[in-house]
């Protein structure tokens, strides 16, 4: 199984930081690897798809790059919407597997 | 407007059964995998199960591999797990979440879940 590890597991930052989450797999996955945000109780978001495509309608903030093992997920200027989790997951190879979050919070 | 209604979670006991189902509705269900994602209380996601359009080829995580079965029934655009021999790892959050994709570096598509239900509860206590 391909294992995501992301990093950090928590970080507290400001409205209008920069903030980058990087994950990882334990094999190439091309750029099989989605990012999704989950607010508390609510379903998960899609964000990013094929590693760097901005799913419709998520503003413009939030990127996406890399290809392989490593990747990033970058949000540009923080907001008070934004804070939440962040997962990534691969769909390069069943099973499916999910990175396991990083919640971000308000300094 | 894609739509997810899970229903069927519950309480149950270790061992016991539960099948989850998951009407959909606003897209051509038997032209997209489906799959079932879940979320124990205060963890993260793990995929579960998937299936494709036609329900001829099924994937299963190793956690619940000879357990649960994913099924579909395309004439009533509802999705199923069938899930035994319950262990209280298996409590969770249940979504359902239907596929979608995109060309793909390796010449398969790249999938990804921009859909997703409410999520159905379930509790395996002793």
């Amino acid at each position: 199984d391909i294992q995501m590890t992301q990093s950090p597991s928590s970080l507290s930052a400001s409205v209008g930081d920069r903030v980058t989450i990087t994950c990882r797999a334990s094999q190439s996955i091309s750029n099989y690897l989605n990012w999704y945000q989950q607010k508390p109780g609510k379903a998960p978001k899609l964000l990013i798809y094929a590693a760097s495509s901005l799913q419709s309608g998520v503003p413009s903030r939030f990127s996406g790059s890399g290809s392989g093992t490593d990747f990033t997920l970058t949000i540009s200027s923080l907001q008070p919407e934004d804070f939440a989790s962040y997962y990534c997951q691969q769909s390069y190879s069943t099973p499916w597997t999910f990175g396991q979050g990083t919640k971000v919070e308000i300094k | 407007e894609v739509q997810l209604l899970e229903s069927g979670g519950g309480l149950v006991q270790p061992g016991g059964s539960l099948r989850l189902s998951c009407a959909a509705s606003g897209f051509t269900f038997n032209s997209y995998a489906m799959s079932w994602v879940r979320q124990a209380p205060g963890k993260g996601l793990e995929w579960v199960s998937a299936i494709v359009g036609s329900g001829g080829r099924t994937y299963y995580a190793d956690s619940v591999k000879g357990r649960f079965t994913i099924s579909r029934d395309n004439s009533k655009n509802t999705l199923y797990l069938q899930m035994n021999s319950l262990r209280a790892e298996d409590t969770a959050l249940y979504y359902c979440a239907k596929h979608d994709g995109v060309s793909g570096r390796s010449g398969y598509p790249a999938e990804y879940f921009q859909h997703w239900g409410q999520g159905t509860l379930v509790t395996v206590f002793s």
